[in-house]
């Protein structure tokens, strides 16, 4: 079965960072895109970061850019989040995502709250 | 950024009807569109890809279709874990974006 598992979420004051983990199981990671997509309460879906198979091109919605930056671990089939300088804007459910254009699977979400 | 309108924002259908939803992009995507499902408390599910082609599992009753900048998503006869939450998607450029949503309730 085709598994995300993400981790690493909680409550961050402003100003703060946080570290999002998913872990990757039932396929290659090395063979995919990958992505974050993150919803926030009551709200929609937005498309944050996307990184290439080998993990050279990177590509971020401009509100996190410069601040956010994902990265892979495909010997260990993990993918990373790392979101610094967070503000209340930030506030959301965050999805790991196998990135085929569209997305298949997401994971089940990691929700991060940044407190002012 | 491509800009994905979604309409309308909730929709009123009796179980058994047909349900149908719009989904237009602020250019031509060509035909590099998704529908997902999203239940309350859970993760998108993903419906359709390349606006027309169901993914794995996906019963018969929802359909996509439409190219350039207008798309449909069909459900031909509502069943009640239906009324939900659908979102398309555009793939054609980054950032990939999302509409806003329509909300599929009973009516």
């Amino acid at each position: 079965e085709v598994q995300l598992v993400e981790s690493g979420g909680g409550l961050v004051q402003s100003g703060g960072s946080l570290r999002l983990s998913c872990a990757a199981s039932g396929f290659t990671l090395r063979s995919h895109k990958m992505s974050w997509v993150r919803q926030a309460p009551g709200k929609g879906l937005e498309w944050v970061a996307r990184i290439k198979e080998d993990g050279n091109e990177k590509h971020y919605v401009d509100s996190v850019e410069g601040r956010f930056t994902i990265s892979r671990d495909n010997g260990k089939n993990l993918l990373f989040l790392q979101m610094n300088n967070l503000g209340a804007e930030d506030t959301a459910v965050y999805y790991c995502a196998r990135d085929l254009n569209w997305i298949d699977p997401w994971g089940q979400g990691a929700q991060v709250t940044v407190s002012s | 950024e491509i800009v994905m309108t979604q309409s309308p924002g909730t929709l009123s259908v009796s179980p058994g009807e047909r349900a149908t939803l719009s989904c237009r992009a602020s250019q031509s995507i060509s035909r590099n569109l998704a529908w997902y499902q999203q239940r309350p408390g859970q993760a998108p599910r993903l419906l359709i890809y390349a606006a027309s082609t169901r993914a794995t599992g996906v019963p018969a009753r929802f359909s996509g279709g439409g190219s350039g900048t207008e798309f449909t998503l069909t459900i031909s006869s509502l069943q009640s874990e239906d009324f939900v939450v659908y979102y398309c998607q555009q793939y054609d450029n980054w950032p990939k974006t999302f509409g806003q949503g329509t909300k599929v309730e009973i009516k």
